[in-house]
């Protein structure tokens, strides 16, 4: 079963406009990640947020957390055509062992 | 280090074939999972090994799927027979459990398809 539900399922600007993602939980959790996958390639991680953090930055990303609406967010700014993939949520639901994924959301960033 | 590595990349089989996907994770981590990509369904978890002992296999879809990990540096994942319903793409990863990060490494995948 998913944990997080990413939203919108696919979205398509034009370079350097804002890209933003958001995902829901189910259950409670200890961190919430994001992760990138390029077209026919791995998932790759990319940041981790807390669940005693709310807000955190990675160069051009910017999570948010909101453990009381069990919601999170992925901005990424300035977007680039290389910014061109999937992105999904994360989370290990329930202190448990297993990560879960959402379905993610397909970015398509137009030069 | 060379990340997760997976083999096969690609693979075409038919229906009734044996399909053995195989992983190496990143030296070091302690935990090992399996994972399956579809359009419809997303990325399921199928298995999960923690110092090499399968601690939670609820996510393999039948008996037909098997998963194994020998040793530390080693894990199979064997369809027998396949069906075209395999068809997916089927990750591998790896984490240090403990490591404040709680990342997973991903292998590039195995692309099966049944015919």
């Amino acid at each position: 079963s998913q944990q997080g539900e990413e939203d919108p399922q696919a979205l398509s600007i034009q370079e350097g406009e804002n890209a933003t993602m958001n995902c829901s939980y189910k259950t409670s959790i200890n961190n919430l990640q994001w992760y990138r996958q390029n077209s026919g390639r791995g998932l790759v991680h990319l940041i981790l947020i807390r669940s005693n953090e709310r807000e955190k930055h990675s160069g051009r990303l910017r999570v948010t957390l909101d453990t009381s609406k069990k919601s999170s967010s992925l901005l990424i700014t300035a977007s680039r055509a290389a910014d061109t993939a999937s992105y999904f949520c994360a989370s290990f639901p329930g202190g448990s062992e297993k990560l879960v994924f959402g379905k993610g959301t397909k970015l398509t960033v137009n030069p | 280090d060379a990340g997760v590595i997976q083999s096969p990349r690609h693979e075409v089989t038919e229906m009734g074939q044996e399909v053995t996907l195989r992983c190496k994770p990143i030296s070091g981590h302690n935990s090992l999972f399996w994972y399956r990509q579809t359009m419809m369904r997303g990325l399921e978890l199928l298995i999960y090994f923690n110092n090499n002992v399968p601690i939670d296999d609820s996510g393999m879809p039948e008996d037909r799927f098997s998963a194994k990990m020998p040793n530390a540096s080693f894990s199979t994942l064997k369809i027998q027979p396949s069906e075209p319903r395999d068809s997916a793409v089927y990750f591998c990863a790896s984490i240090l459990r403990g490591a404040n990060t709680g990342e997973l490494f991903f292998g590039e995948g195995s692309r099966l398809t049944v015919l």
